[in-house]
C-alpha cells in the first residue's frame, strides 16, 4: 500500500531555517499536505501543496515538491522556539485514502 | 476558519464501561474521520463517514462504533471500554470527496482506560 516516510528527529539554533523532508510512494497523489502538531493537541493545517506545482510560499514556509522523486520538503525560515513541535506529512487522492507519515519532531535550540 | 470541537480533552474511564466521544464541525463539512494516535503507531484510521447516517470502517475498527446522525455531528463508541483503547483520539473533517479537501482536526481527547 501506500507510504510516506520522515525522519523521526531534527534539531536546530534558533533564527537558522529548518527543513523537514518526505518521500511517498503513491504516484497518484493530488495533495500533499504538512501539519503541524503541538504537545498535547491536534494536527494543525500548516499548508499544502497540489501535485502540479513544484513549490508553494506562505510566509516563512516554503514547501518543495519533486513529483519525479516523489520528494517533498518544508523549509521554515527563521526558526523559533515556537516552531518546536511535530511535523506531519500527509498525502491523499481527491479528499480520500490520506496516508500520514509518522511525523518530525522539531527542536529549536536557543 | 474550520473548527472542529472535541467536547472532551481528558477522559478517565474504567474498564468495560461503555465510552462516547463526541465530535462537532461548524463548516458543513461532507466527511468525518476519527484517528487514534499511539507513539510509535502514528495516525490510524478508525472509523469515517462521507454523508449522514453513513460509515465506512478504517483500519482499526474493532472494538468501536460511530454514529453520525447530523451532518454536523460524528461520535465514536467504545461499546466495552479496555486498557489497550488508552489512547489519543482524534476527530476530523473535511469538505467533500474529489475536490481540494485537507483534514481539519480538532484538538483531540486523550482516554484513559483504567
Amino acid at each position: 500500500g501506500e507510504d510516506v516516510e520522515q525522519s523521526l528527529f531534527l534539531s536546530v539554533r534558533e533564527g537558522d531555517s529548518s527543513v523537514i523532508n518526505c518521500t511517498y510512494t503513491d504516484s497518484s497523489s493530488t495533495y500533499l499536505y504538512w501539519y503541524k502538531q503541538e504537545p498535547g493537541a491536534g494536527l494543525q493545517l500548516l499548508t499544502y501543496i497540489f501535485s502540479n506545482m513544484d513549490m508553494k510560499q506562505d510566509q516563512r514556509l516554503t514547501v518543495l515538491l519533486n513529483k519525479k522523486d516523489k520528494h517533498l520538503s518544508l523549509r521554515i525560515a527563521d526558526t523559533q522556539t515556537g516552531d518546536s513541535a511535530i511535523y506531519f506529512c500527509a498525502e491523499d487522492n481527491y479528499g480520500q485514502n490520506f496516508v500520514f507519515g509518522p511525523g518530525t519532531r522539531l527542536s529549536v535550540l536557543p | 476558519d474550520v473548527k472542529v470541537t472535541q467536547s472532551s480533552r481528558y477522559l478517565v474511564k474504567r474498564t468495560g464501561e461503555k465510552v462516547f466521544l463526541e465530535c462537532v464541525q461548524d463548516m458543513d463539512h461532507e466527511n468525518m474521520f476519527w484517528y487514534r494516535q499511539d507513539p510509535g503507531l502514528g495516525l490510524r484510521l478508525i472509523y469515517f463517514s462521507y454523508d449522514v447516517k453513513m460509515k465506512e470502517k478504517g483500519d482499526i475498527p474493532e472494538g468501536y462504533s460511530v454514529s453520525r446522525e447530523k451532518k454536523e455531528r460524528f461520535s465514536l463508541i467504545l461499546e466495552s471500554a479496555s486498557t489497550n483503547q488508552t489512547s489519543m483520539y482524534l476527530c476530523a473533517s473535511s469538505l467533500e470527496q474529489g475536490a481540494e479537501s485537507p483534514l481539519h482536526f480538532g484538538n483531540g481527547t486523550r482516554l484513559t482506560v483504567t
